[in-house]
């Protein structure tokens, strides 16, 4: 079993509409977790990084961590066709070598 | 401009070629990393370094080779002993200790054996 699961997709939604994207985990030692947003042959832009459990909003974008359920989620309000990319979750803790990442959601956002 | 700077783009290597893929930063960071993403997977971590003149392997480091003479610099060798070398190579760096902050990453080099 892969320490992050995260469904590949592709999910594919119209433009206005509200994404969710999610991350499950099995090592309750991680603290950091982070969302990457990957455009075709490009690298990993950062778009959120949470501490712990909570939620934290940026613009159209919420990360939410819920530890208890090793669980986590980005939503994306009013999603636009420039949207479309793959989304990358990833994972540390401290002491750990690097960050641990799941395998990402590609999300197709229809105009 | 702060950020990370992978070189070539594009790179073709012809079997039992050692190849080199360059990776800069000017950000400062201590950390720097190299990883491995294949169609559909997530990203597979090669070496990482967090000092100068000190590297460890990560999770498929056969085949593969680095060095950290520098800071900035942590250039990536895939040697021919790397069977199957055709991927997207990215480069990252972070602040402080590997797996207690974010990670930036430099836009990729695409290799492909022919």
């Amino acid at each position: 079993q892969k320490e992050v699961e995260q469904d590949p997709g592709p999910l594919s939604v119209p433009e206005g509409a509200i994404v969710s994207l999610n991350c499950t985990y099995s090592n309750s030692a991680f603290q950091y977790f982070m969302w990457y947003r990957q455009y075709s042959r490009k690298g990993p832009e950062l778009l959120m990084y949470t501490y712990s459990s909570g939620n934290k909003e940026d613009g159209r974008f919420t990360a939410q961590v819920d530890k208890s359920s090793k669980y986590i989620s980005l939503f994306i309000r009013d999603s636009q066709p420039s949207d479309s990319a793959t989304y990358l979750c990833a994972m540390g803790r401290s002491g750990r070598r690097a960050l641990t990442f799941g395998s990402g959601t590609r999300l197709q956002v229809q105009p | 401009d702060g950020g990370i700077t992978q070189s070539p783009k594009y790179l073709f290597r012809k079997e039992g070629q050692n190849v080199t893929l360059s990776c800069e930063q000017n950000l400062n960071h201590d950390a720097m990393y190299w990883y491995r993403q294949d169609p559909g997977q997530g990203l597979r971590l090669i070496y990482y370094s967090q000092i100068v003149n000190d590297f460890q392997k990560g999770d498929i480091a056969e085949g593969y080779s680095v060095s950290r003479e520098k800071k900035e610099s942590f250039p990536l060798t895939v040697t021919s002993a790397q069977k199957n070398p055709t991927a997207f190579y990215l480069c990252a760096s972070s602040i402080i200790t590997p797996g207690s902050t974010e990670a930036f990453f430099g836009q990729g080099t695409r290799l492909t054996v022919v």
